[in-house]
C-alpha cells in the first residue's frame, strides 16, 4: 500500500522556524514529483511548493519564496519542507502529495500535519 | 498565474440528486484539470484527472467534462457518502493552483 506520513508540525512563534517530513512508503518514490499542499483552518487548499523526482526542477507559490525551501531525500524515501520566518498567515495543516511529474494530478496524499504559529 | 474560479461555492442537494460543479480557469489550460473530494478533517482524494479520466476506486457516478477554460463535475445521483467539499485544479503551468472549492450539503 502506498503512503505518505507527514510529521513535525506543533506549535511555533512567529518569526520561528519549522521543518516539517514526509515518509513515503509503497512506492518507488524517485519515480515521482512531491508536493506540499496547505489549507487553513476553514479555507481551501493552496499548492505551497513542489519537486520533481531529481529536484530539477522546485517551485514555490509566491507568498513562501525565500523563506519556505522544499527538499528531498531519495535515498530515504522522504521529502522535507524548512520553514522559516512564519508568521500567522502559515498557519494551516500541510499535506504532502504525490504526482507522477510535477503538472500532474496529486494522486497520493498524506494524512497532514498541523502547523499553529502562535505567541 | 492561472486563477481557478469554481461555482457554486456551496449548494444543497437530496440524495439521488443530479449535481452539477463548475470550474472556470483564467486561460486555456487545454485538458490539465483534476478534481478532487475531501471530507471534513481528511486529506483531499483524487476523484477524476485530465478532465474525464475516472481515479481508479472511483464510483461511475462522478464524471468529468470540458476543455480550454470551462469544466464541469457531475455527480449523476448523489449518495450520502457524496456529501463534502469538492475541488478542481489545474496541472497546465505552474503554480499548479487550486478552485475555491464547492461545498454539497445535505438538503
Amino acid at each position: 500500500e502506498v503512503q505518505l506520513v507527514e510529521s513535525g508540525g506543533g506549535l511555533v512563534q512567529p518569526g520561528r522556524s519549522l521543518r516539517l517530513s514526509c515518509a513515503a512508503s509503497g512506492l518507488t518514490f524517485d519515480d515521482y514529483a512531491m508536493h506540499w499542499v496547505r489549507q487553513a483552518p476553514g479555507k481551501g487548499l493552496e499548492w505551497v511548493s513542489g519537486i520533481s523526482w531529481n529536484s530539477g526542477y522546485i517551485g514555490y507559490t509566491d507568498s513562501v519564496k525565500g523563506r519556505f525551501t522544499i527538499s528531498r531525500d531519495n535515498a530515504k524515501n522522504s521529502l522535507y519542507l524548512l520553514m522559516n520566518s512564519l508568521t500567522v498567515d502559515d498557519m494551516a495543516v500541510y499535506y504532502c502529495a504525490k504526482s507522477n511529474t510535477v503538472l500532474d494530478a496529486f494522486d497520493i496524499w498524506g494524512q497532514g500535519t498541523m502547523v499553529t504559529v502562535s505567541s | 498565474d492561472i486563477q481557478m474560479t469554481q461555482s457554486p461555492s456551496s449548494l444543497s442537494a437530496s440524495v439521488g440528486d443530479r449535481v452539477t460543479i463548475t470550474c472556470r480557469a483564467s486561460q486555456n489550460i487545454s485538458s490539465f484539470l483534476n478534481w478532487y473530494q475531501q471530507k471534513p478533517g481528511k486529506a483531499p482524494n483524487l476523484l477524476i484527472y485530465a478532465t474525464s479520466s475516472l481515479q481508479s476506486g472511483v464510483p461511475s457516478r462522478f464524471s468529468g467534462s470540458g476543455s480550454g477554460t470551462d469544466f464541469t463535475l457531475t455527480i449523476s445521483s448523489l449518495q450520502p457518502e457524496d456529501f463534502a467539499t469538492y475541488y478542481c485544479h489545474q496541472s497546465y503551468s505552474t503554480p499548479p493552483n487550486f478552485g475555491g472549492g464547492t461545498r454539497v450539503q445535505i438538503k
